[in-house]
This record gives C-alpha cells, structure tokens and sequence, in this order.
C-alpha cells in the first residue's frame, strides 16, 4: 500500500533562518505531488506541485522554493524564514492527474516562526 | 481565474441531515471533490463527481449541477465524529494539474 511521510510534525524557528521540509511517498510510481500550505481556520493554498523529477510549478510568487530530487521525493526550502510563513505544511500526493485521482495527504508540519 | 465559495459554518444536531454547498467559477472543469479535515489532522478525501447527478458512499453524498457551477456534500445520520471541516476542491486552470481548495466549511454536530 502507498504510504506518505513528512517531517518534522513541528517546528519552531526564529525570522531569517533557513528552512528545510522532506516528504517522501512509498509504494507508488511517478505520483503527482504537492505543497500546501493552511492559516489557522482556513482553507488550503497550493505553494508548488510536481509532475516528475525537476519539475516544478509555483503557484503564488513566495519566499519559499521546492525541489524534487527523486521520484518520490519533494522538498520545500527557504533561504530567509519570514513571520508571515507562520502555518501548517501539508504535502500530498495523487496518481496522475485528473479530478477523479484523489489527493493523498502526509500529517503535517506545524511551523512557527518566532 | 479559478474560485470555489462554501458556507463558513454549519451546525446541526446528532441524526440529521446537513447539506453543504460549493460554488465554483472556473475556466476549464474537471469534476468536484470533497476532503474532510478534523482539528489538527490533514485532509482526507471523501468523493468525486465528474457528471451531474448524485454519487452515494455510505452516509455521504455528493451532488454536483455542472450547468449551475454548484455541487454540494449531504451527510446522513450525522454523529458526534463528523464534526470538522469540509472542503471542496476542483483541479485549477494548468489542465488539470494544480488544485484550488475552497475556504472549507466548519461542521458543528451537537449532542
């Protein structure tokens, strides 16, 4: 069965650091994958998505960036943390795409910025 | 552009019915999904419509009126457990590649 993991499930860092989130998928080939990120009650914002290895589509101009250096593999960085990057980071994965190809979710990063 | 619109709360008591709408306004269309969020959880998906009509998966349903840009999710026999957030979702205008969430609906089921 296909499995998604992403960490660290929280994170606290102070403005201008670095920042580095790692998702991995198992038991799935070439999937589709996503960064979102959510505020506090509030709906999802798609950040990038991935169909293959090095590509990659930003949705929103940000301080942020992703890369996928394997086919499973989808990272999300920044140089310079911002207060404003303050969310919760979900990674997700779909087979293909398509409306009718549901989106799979890992658990989550909490990161607050101090 | 691409924009989905859904009802901020809506709380109903344990055993009702509750319906939950979304709007959407899109260039292209590629279907409606529905994902179910708990406080603290992630996403979870629950149906698909790609046609008009009504898909049925256990105590939930889900409609969809391409010719309206409507849809919405029906929750049956509601229980305590059912209280989170709802969202629909529509891939966005890169032919399909990209996905646009509405703001999610807050369910609140009372005892």
């Amino acid at each position: 069965s296909q499995t998604i993991h992403q960490w660290p499930a929280t994170l606290v860092q102070p403005v201008g650091s670095p920042l580095s989130l790692e998702c991995t998928v198992e038991g799935t080939s070439n999937p589709n994958l996503y960064w979102y990120r959510q505020a506090a009650g509030r709906g999802l914002q798609l950040l990038f998505y991935s169909v293959g290895i090095g590509q990659i589509s930003s949705e929103v101009p940000q301080n942020l960036s992703a890369s996928r250096p394997q086919d499973r593999q989808f990272i999300l960085s920044s140089k310079k943390l911002l207060l404003s990057d303050s969310g919760f980071y979900l990674c997700a994965w779909s087979t293909g795409t398509g409306s009718n190809q549901p989106q799979h979710f890992g658990d989550g990063t909490r990161l607050s910025i101090l | 552009g691409q924009s989905l619109e859904q009802p901020s709360e809506v709380t109903a008591v344990e055993g009702a019915i509750v319906q939950i709408n979304c709007t959407y306004q899109t260039s292209g269309f590629y279907g409606l999904s529905w994902y179910q969020q708990h406080d603290g959880g992630a996403p979870t998906f629950l149906s698909y419509n790609a046609l008009d009509g009504l898909e049925e998966t256990g105590r939930f349903s889900s409609f969809l009126s391409r010719s309206d840009s409507y849809g919405y999710l029906l929750l049956q026999e509601l229980q305590m457990k059912d209280s989170a957030s709802y969202f629909c979702a529509a891939p966005g205008d890169n032919y399909g590649q990209n996905f646009v969430f509405g703001p999610g609906t807050r369910l609140s089921v009372l005892p």
